[in-house]
């Protein structure tokens, strides 16, 4: 299966501390995409990361991809109320895209 | 502005009945995917379309159906062959099928009793 696995399925952390989702995948990749969903709405796409790249970056967001363990983590700095959503990794390989469960991530105040 | 447009938010219908939800998008984008989410699931591929009067099953096709007519168009048909039909639906595009980040409407939320 193409299918990406984030780990873990539920995060809860103080605001302005950091969070890290984790996405695994089992087959190769041309590339991996992270998005987050707030609760009822569509999916906003945060990062696409090539896999001949191994970082990427966007203000607080810091993407990095292992090919040769197959995984992917998200990291997300000095986390606030808003970043409170689920994250999706989606795995993009020879056909098909396919989207792992998610990570529920909550944010307290 | 550019983007993606899903009507009707909120979609009741009853059993037996065959119902289409519409896509729009305006950003000039050659593909374009169905997905469909559960409660507290991932998204899962009922169809997609790499380019116009063309499309491709996902892995749950059944009960389902589209067109791509044109370009800035993918409804989808829930027919009554689809068992589970009730679920949020997701509309998405992208510039091309490889490559390129899915841009996704706000969903329509479809209720089958």
């Amino acid at each position: 299966s193409q299918q990406g696995e984030e780990d873990p399925q539920a995060l809860s952390i103080q605001e302005g501390e950091n969070a890290t989702m984790n996405c695994s995948y089992k087959t190769s990749i041309n590339n991996l995409q992270w998005y987050r969903q707030n609760s009822g709405r569509g999916l906003v796409h945060l990062i696409l990361i090539r896999s001949n790249e191994r970082e990427k970056h966007s203000g607080r967001l810091r993407v990095t991809l292992d090919t040769s363990k197959k995984s992917s983590s998200l990291l997300i700095t000095a986390s606030r109320a808003a970043d409170t959503a689920s994250y999706f990794c989606i795995i993009q390989g020879a056909q098909k895209l396919v989207f792992g469960q998610g990570t529920r991530l909550t944010i307290n105040p | 502005d550019g983007g993606i447009t899903q009507s009707p938010k909120y979609l009741f219908r009853k059993e037996g009945q065959n119902v289409t939800l519409s896509c729009e998008q305006n950003l000039n984008h050659d593909a374009m995917y169905w997905y469909r989410q559960d409660p507290g699931q991932g998204l899962r591929l009922i169809y997609y379309s790499q380019i116009v009067n063309d499309f491709q099953k996902g892995d749950i096709a059944e009960g389902y159906s589209v067109s791509r007519e044109k370009k800035e168009s993918f409804p989808l048909t829930v027919t009554s062959a689809q068992k589970n039909p009730t679920a949020f639906y997701l509309c998405a595009s992208s510039i091309q099928y490889y490559n390129s980040p899915l841009h996704f409407g706000n969903g329509t939320r479809l209720t089958v009793t």
